[in-house]
């Protein structure tokens, strides 16, 4: 199956500082990713939709300018979480969409500390 | 819209008994459900899907559900808990075939195993 990574694994940074998480699909172009978020004992919320070559389609409540994101090729996609603040602190986790597979294939996941 | 209800967010078994991990869900339209597993810091890994190929789904590490349209319910069941199977339960729903449509997850179940 699909194999996906996530670059950091986990990442502390200080408030008002940016942080860029990268999601790659190691063995499948894929044209759809899809970001997560997970706060602590909850679920996971889908923040975006990623289309490679076009903009990212937001769900609602999402802020676009905050959490840019960038489907730069087939195997990549990348979230900016922009002037970062203690309550972005969560665990943020893309999936790659397989269709003919009728699945989903999720990385390991980010865990991002905003101090 | 489409959703799911996981009901009980913690559930504790014994070591060898049965474990019943509950999902409900709403739909207009036939769904496409899944039940995922996450362990303490990790990403997701499927367990199992529904594709209206069969009602009754065997997935992986002896888990298998059971669609019940009747009941809007597919409950995840395993005959003999083992202790490594302690970690978060997410049923999920979505609507397309798959590949490149959301997600709609459920608030999870914490299952823990007592030995």
């Amino acid at each position: 199956g699909a194999v996906v990574s996530q670059h950091p694994s986990w990442v502390i940074c200080k408030s008002g500082t940016s942080v860029k998480i990268e999601c790659r699909s190691l063995d499948f172009q894929a044209t759809t990713m899809f970001w997560y978020r997970q706060f602590p004992k909850q679920s996971l919320m889908l923040m975006a939709t990623s289309n490679e070559g076009s903009k990212a389609t937001y769900e609602q409540g999402v802020e676009k300018d905050k959490f840019l994101i960038n489907h730069a090729s087939l195997t990549l996609s990348t979230l900016t979480v922009t002037s970062a603040h203690p309550e972005d602190s969560s665990f943020y986790i893309c999936s790659v969409g397989r269709r003919e597979r009728n699945e989903q294939f999720f990385g390991p996941g980010t865990r991002l500390t905003v101090l | 819209a489409q959703s799911v209800t996981q009901l009980g967010s913690h559930v504790s078994v014994s070591e060898g008994a049965l474990v019943l991990l509950r999902c409900n869900y709403s739909s207009s339209v036939p769904p496409y459900l899944f039940w995922y597993v996450q362990y303490p810091n990790q990403g997701l890994q499927l367990l199992l899907k529904y594709t209206s190929a069969a009602t009754l789904v065997k997935g992986i590490n002896g888990f298998e559900a059971e669609f019940k349209k009747s009941e809007t319910s597919f409950h995840l069941t395993k005959p003999s808990a083992h202790m490594s199977d302690a970690a978060e339960y997410f049923c999920a729903v979505t609507l397309d075939n798959f590949g490149n449509e959301k997600l709609t997850f459920g608030t999870g179940t914490r299952l823990t195993i007592i030995p």
